[in-house]
């Protein structure tokens, strides 16, 4: 079993649209959860950063954090065709800097 | 600002030669953590160097070394390539090595392994 799971899509929807990404972790000592954007042969980009359980909103991006469930999400309001890239969720642990990825979901918004 | 830049962008090699992959972080930046993407998958942690030193090593084969200098910019070496060390290689950037620290990245370096 993976450390961290992540549907990879591909999954496509309506300009507009309300998007859920989720992924899902077994390791109990990961405390930093992030998610990155990836644009075909680009390198990951830092969307959002957060500790604790609970929500944190930058913009039309919401990333949600459940620690007893071991679930975290992102949201996307209002989805824009430039949102069309591979969301890659990371997690790692109080020690050292070593980033677990998931495998990534495949995003296409169609105009 | 200029972000974590790498080189080169592309690199084409034949299996069983070596190859040296380099990063410069972001200004400020004492640590750099090197890691590895295969095609649909997320990336793979492979080493992190934090003011010089070695401070965490990812399960790869002792073919992968690494290194920091004292302006904090990094090389990744891979010696006997195999087919399968075809990828995207991505190096991140951040202040420290631990604890509240968000990892920036480059664009990678794209090996290619005939």
């Amino acid at each position: 079993q993976k450390e961290v799971e992540q549907d990879p899509g591909p999954l496509s929807v309506p300009e507009g649209a309300i998007v859920s990404l989720n992924c899902t972790y077994s390791n109990s000592a990961f405390q930093y959860f992030m998610w990155y954007r990836q644009y075909s042969r680009k390198g990951p980009e830092l969307l959002m950063y957060t500790y604790s359980s609970g929500n944190k909103e930058d913009g039309r991006f919401t990333a949600q954090v459940d620690k007893s469930s071991k679930y975290i999400s992102l949201f996307i309001r209002d989805s824009q065709p430039s949102d069309s890239a591979t969301y890659l969720c990371a997690m790692k642990g109080n020690q050292g800097g070593k980033l677990i990825f998931g495998q990534g979901t495949e995003l296409s918004v169609k105009p | 600002d200029a972000g974590v830049t790498q080189s080169p962008t592309h690199l084409i090699k034949t299996r069983g030669q070596q190859v040296t992959l380099r990063c410069s972080p972001i200004s400020g930046h004492k640590s750099v953590s090197w890691y590895q993407q295969v095609l649909g998958q997320g990336p793979q942690f492979i080493f992190q160097y934090y003011e010089k030193e070695e401070r965490g090593r990812g399960n790869f084969p002792d073919r992968f070394s690494a290194r920091q200098f004292p302006n904090y910019s990094s090389e990744l070496n891979v010696n006997a390539l195999l087919l399968g060390d075809s990828a995207l290689y991505l190096c991140a950037s951040s202040l420290a090595w631990a604890g509240d620290q968000p990892q920036h990245f480059g664009d990678g370096t794209r090996l290619s392994i005939l």
